[in-house]
């Protein structure tokens, strides 16, 4: 199984500042998604990292607010742009390509906006 | 396109009782049927799986039998443990036509009371 690291674990910012989240993965994959889990909701898909390609946002989240990198195959961050309180959730990074097409999870980044 | 429901929550028993979860799914194709949990103030932890029709997923006392006729991939455990209060998800991952990204239900909280 993959091991993913995040950073940072949790942080409370000013509305109208930037965060770049970081997830690292124990080892190389091909894809990494980025979740967003929002306070007693489920999870939605932000959007799919590939490296080498430009990342694909899925329905209602584009990439001025949630710019991505994912510079190699074990690394990838998410920035959350010009946040209001809105903002305020559990982020998640998310890799998997095992043979059973598991997919594991870091252990979320907690937003706070005020 | 692909969905997953599960049974609303939350659901409260005592400890020693049995637990049932619903979860049903829509896809095309042949999907892999997961469940994870997330314990209080933590990630995502991949519970079980189940890759094709009639496989039964388990671990840790909690099993799901992957339900093609039914389209149902329903938790149980025999005999619950305050230790297992946690939210349960159940998703998919369907490779046909997406990106392999998992698509998750709402979620149930499970409260066992000792």
């Amino acid at each position: 199984s993959a091991v993913i690291s995040q950073k940072p674990s949790r942080d409370i910012c000013q509305r109208g500042t930037s965060l770049t989240i970081q997830c690292q993965v124990d080892s190389q994959v091909t894809m990494m998604f980025w979740y967003r889990q929002q306070p007693g909701q489920s999870l939605t898909l932000i959007a799919t990292a590939n490296q080498g390609s430009e990342a694909t946002y899925e329905s209602g989240f584009v990439i001025d607010k949630f710019p991505i990198s994912r510079p190699n195959l074990t690394f990838s961050t998410l920035t959350v742009s010009n946040m209001s309180p809105e903002d305020s959730s559990i982020y998640l990074c998310s890799s998997g390509q095992g043979t059973y097409n598991e997919q594991f999870f870091g252990p979320g980044t907690r937003l706070t906006v005020l | 396109g692909d969905s997953v429901t599960q049974m609303e929550g939350p659901v409260t028993l005592s400890e020693e009782a049995f637990l049932t979860i619903n979860c049903t799914y829509t896809a095309t194709g042949y999907p892999s049927l997961f469940w994870y949990v997330q314990y209080p103030g933590e990630g995502l932890q991949l519970l079980l799986k189940a890759t094709k029709a009639d496989d039964k997923g388990s671990n840790k006392g909690f099993e799901a039998t992957y339900r093609k006729e039914t389209t149902s991939f329903h938790l149980e455990k025999g005999s619950v443990q305050v230790s297992d209060s946690a939210v349960y998800f159940c998703a998919l991952r369907n490779y046909g036509g997406s990106q392999g990204n998992l698509i998750f239900g709402k979620g149930t909280k499970l409260s066992v009371k000792p």
